[in-house]
């Protein structure tokens, strides 16, 4: 969905580096959320923001942080990036009312890869 | 806690045959359920949600699938497959009243011609 963007796209780093997911959305849209993505594991969800000043962890947020600086803007967090970190991962935004309740959109994936 | 099974890794149809593609799900309560689709390269497209009302939803490209309560499936189906309909399919549920969604592993769909 061209409404909500991720950058970068794909992204090559070494093990203890810092490193940060960006993820911006046009959809106005107060809900944001984080995924991973791993071959045969589905999707599972990182952090979650209601609001801006509302963040909440996912079931797998360890080793994660994120920064939720305004509406449209949800970033994620590696402070120290390990291999198994290894993954892609989405951000998708949704709306608590109207046709689309309890949709999500989601943006492209960045693919992270840990070495 | 809520959790979602799609049994098949992989299912393989050819071009203008049935298809299904099976879901069941755990959740207390009444559940929202959803099926997403991913293309190569690309984030996960919205299909269909059940929310309450006719067990029968119907989605995008033609797809529909059957809440079916007793069971606790939720079934993907599309009468006449296309070869542009392979992809990743995701099922998702959500408790009531809640905006997390609980994915299943995912099913590959490829349609041969």
């Amino acid at each position: 969905d061209a409404d909500v963007t991720q950058t970068p796209r794909n992204r090559i780093t070494k093990t203890g580096k810092r490193i940060m997911l960006e993820c911006s959305q046009t959809k106005g849209h107060d809900r944001m959320y984080w995924y991973r993505q791993d071959p045969g594991l589905g999707l599972r969800l990182i952090y979650y923001s209601f609001d801006v000043k509302d963040i909440n962890k996912g079931e797998i947020s360890d080793g994660y942080s994120v920064s939720r600086q305004a509406q449209a803007k949800f970033s994620l967090s590696l402070e120290s990036a390990i291999p198994n970190q290894t993954a892609l991962y989405f951000c998708a935004t949704s709306d608590p009312s109207g046709t689309h309740y309890n949709e999500q959109f989601f943006g492209p994936g960045t693919r992270l890869t840990v070495l | 806690a809520q959790s979602v099974a799609q049994p098949e890794d992989q299912v393989n149809v050819a071009e203008g045959n049935p298809l299904t593609v099976k879901c069941t799900y755990s959740v207390s309560g009444n559940p929202y359920l959803f099926w997403y689709v991913q293309y190569p390269n690309r984030g996960l497209q919205f299909l269909l949600k059940y929310i309450t009302g006719d067990n029968l939803v119907k989605g995008s490209y033609g797809f529909e699938a059957e809440f079916n309560k007793s069971q606790t499936s939720f079934h993907l189906k599309k009468p006449s497959a296309l070869v542009s309909d392979s992809a990743l399919y995701f099922c998702a549920v959500s408790p009531t009243g809640f905006q997390k969604l609980v994915f299943g592993t995912g099913t590959r769909l490829l349609v041969s011609p």
